[in-house]
C-alpha cells in the first residue's frame, strides 16, 4: 500500500517568515494529494489539495508543489502568523481509491 | 459548504457500556464515509470505510464486532463502540467526501471518548 513520509516532525519559524513541509510518497499511482491543518482538540481541516495533472497550486499565503518524478510534494506557507501554529498532515490517494494514506504530521510553531 | 458534523464531541462512560457516535454530512451527500482513530500526538489511523447501503470495510486488525458501523443514508454514518473498555479511550474522527473518486474529504471535529 501507499506509504507517506513527512518531514520535519517539528518546525519553528519566526512570525512573518516562510514555512515549508515536505512529504514523499511511495505509490506512483497516487494522483491526489491533500494537506490538512489540525488544531488542538479539533478534526483536520482541508487547507489545500493538488492533483497529479498540475505541478503547483496556490491559495493566498498557502501553496503546494508536486514533483511526480521524485514522488514528493511540499506545503509552503508564506508570511506566517501565530494562527498558523498547528499540526499539518499530508496525505495521498490513488484514482479509484478514496482511502487516504496520511503522513505522521508536522507540528508548526510560529513564534510571535 | 462541505460541512461534516460529528456528535457527541465528548463522552465519558463506564467500562462495559456501548457508545454511539454520529457523523453527518450537512450540505452534501456522501456515499462513502471514513472512520479514524487518533492517539495523542500521532497521525490518523483508518479504522473502516463506511459505504451507504452496504457493509463497512474494516482495516486489518480492527474488530468489526467491536466497532459497529452503520451507513443508512447518504448523510449519516454511525460508529458504535460496543462493550467499551479503557483501552478504547481515544479520539475518533469521521470524514466524508462527495460522490466520485478522489473527491476532497472533509472531517468532523472528532469525538473524545474516555472509558473509566
Amino acid at each position: 500500500g501507499e506509504n507517506v513520509e513527512q518531514h520535519p516532525s517539528t518546525l519553528s519559524v519566526q512570525e512573518g517568515d516562510s514555512a515549508v513541509i515536505k512529504c514523499t510518497y511511495s505509490d506512483s499511482a497516487s494522483n491526489y494529494f491533500p494537506w490538512y491543518k489540525q488544531e488542538l482538540g479539533k478534526g483536520p481541516q482541508l487547507i489545500i489539495d493538488i492533483r497529479s495533472n498540475v505541478g503547483e497550486k496556490k491559495d493566498q499565503r498557502i501553496a503546494v508543489t508536486l514533483n511526480k518524478t521524485a514522488k514528493h510534494f511540499s506545503l509552503h506557507i508564506t508570511e506566517t502568523q501565530p494562527e498558523d501554529s498547528a499540526v499539518y498532515f499530508c496525505a495521498a490517494s490513488s484514482y479509484g481509491n478514496n482511502r487516504l494514506a496520511f503522513g505522521k504530521g508536522n507540528q508548526v510553531v510560529v513564534i510571535p | 459548504g462541505a460541512v461534516v458534523s460529528q456528535h457527541p464531541s465528548w463522552v465519558i462512560c463506564k467500562s462495559g457500556t456501548s457508545v454511539k457516535i454520529e457523523c453527518r454530512s450537512l450540505d452534501f451527500q456522501a456515499t462513502t464515509m471514513f472512520w479514524y482513530r487518533q492517539f495523542p500526538k500521532q497521525s490518523l489511523m483508518l479504522m473502516a470505510t463506511s459505504n451507504e447501503g452496504s457493509k463497512a470495510t474494516y482495516e486489518q486488525g480492527v474488530e468489526k464486532d467491536k466497532f459497529l458501523i452503520n451507513h443508512a443514508s447518504l448523510t449519516l454514518s454511525t460508529l458504535t463502540v460496543t462493550s467499551a473498555h479503557p483501552e478504547d479511550s481515544s479520539f475518533y474522527i469521521c470524514s466524508a467526501g462527495g460522490q466520485g473518486t478522489n473527491q476532497p474529504q472533509h472531517f468532523g471535529d472528532g469525538t473524545r471518548l474516555s472509558i473509566l
